[in-house]
């Protein structure tokens, strides 16, 4: 089976620095294109960022620009998402998603999120 | 880019069918059939049940079912069940070099 487990959340001042990681198992996770979708408390959701296979093509919400980096580690089936300058703002559960088909645009597999919260 | 519109709220009776609208522009919806539909309980992770627009994942029950016409997406519910009250999130391509995809602002749909 398909699973996406998040992990790295956290409590983080306003300013400061967080990783999330995503371990990806069931599938052959080199093979697909990932992303992180987040969701503010009691918002909807909001896309944050792609990758490619290779790590070739980044793409990020003009939001966070300059601020994330998304990576991946295919030998270690992981995503990861580097966060930086935190601010109240970006305080939300970050999901990381599985797309199928890059043509297709959408999220096959989703993780159970992890909960970043920036405050002082 | 703005998030594509939805209703906040709908809501049925067990067995009846609801319609959850989707709108966005002639750049994002109106321009490519790449519109999935995301069904998602509380404290849960989201869960795919339309992508391209009309097509539904295996495993996904048949009441579900997506239609769009113009600049407008929907997700129909027919045989409406307790279990279906959830929230649910339209999403769709918006067409930049960014490859990226905006979502609706949710509904949420109540089962009297």
């Amino acid at each position: 089976d398909v699973q996406l487990v998040e992990s790295g959340g956290g409590l983080v001042q306003p300013g400061g620095s967080l990783r999330l990681s995503c371990a990806a198992s069931g599938f052959t996770f080199s093979r697909f294109w990932m992303s992180w979708v987040r969701q503010a408390p009691g918002k909807g959701l909001e896309w944050v960022a792609n990758i490619n296979v290779d790590e070739s093509e980044k793409y990020y919400v003009d939001s966070v620009k300059g601020r994330f980096t998304i990576s991946r580690d295919n030998a270690q089936n992981s995503l990861y998402l580097q966060m930086s300058s935190l601010a109240a703002e970006d305080t939300a559960v970050y999901y990381c998603a599985r797309v199928p088909i890059i043509q297709t645009r959408y999220f096959d597999y989703w993780g159970q999120g992890a909960l970043v919260i920036v405050s002082s | 880019q703005s998030a594509l519109t939805q209703p906040a709220s709908v809501s049925g009776s067990p067995g009846q069918s609801i319609t959850i609208s989707c709108t966005g522009t002639s750049s994002d919806v109106g321009k490519y059939n790449l519109v999935s539909w995301y069904q998602q309980y509380p404290g849960k992770a989201p869960k795919v049940m339309i992508y391209e627009a009309t097509k539904r994942p295996s495993g996904v029950s048949n009441r579900f079912s997506g239609s769009k016409s113009g600049n407008t997406a929907s997700l129909t519910i027919s045989g409406l069940q307790a279990e279906d009250e959830a929230d649910y999130y339209c999403c769709s391509y918006a067409g930049s070099n960014t490859l990226n995809v905006l979502f609706g602002g949710g509904t949420k749909l109540t089962v009297l």
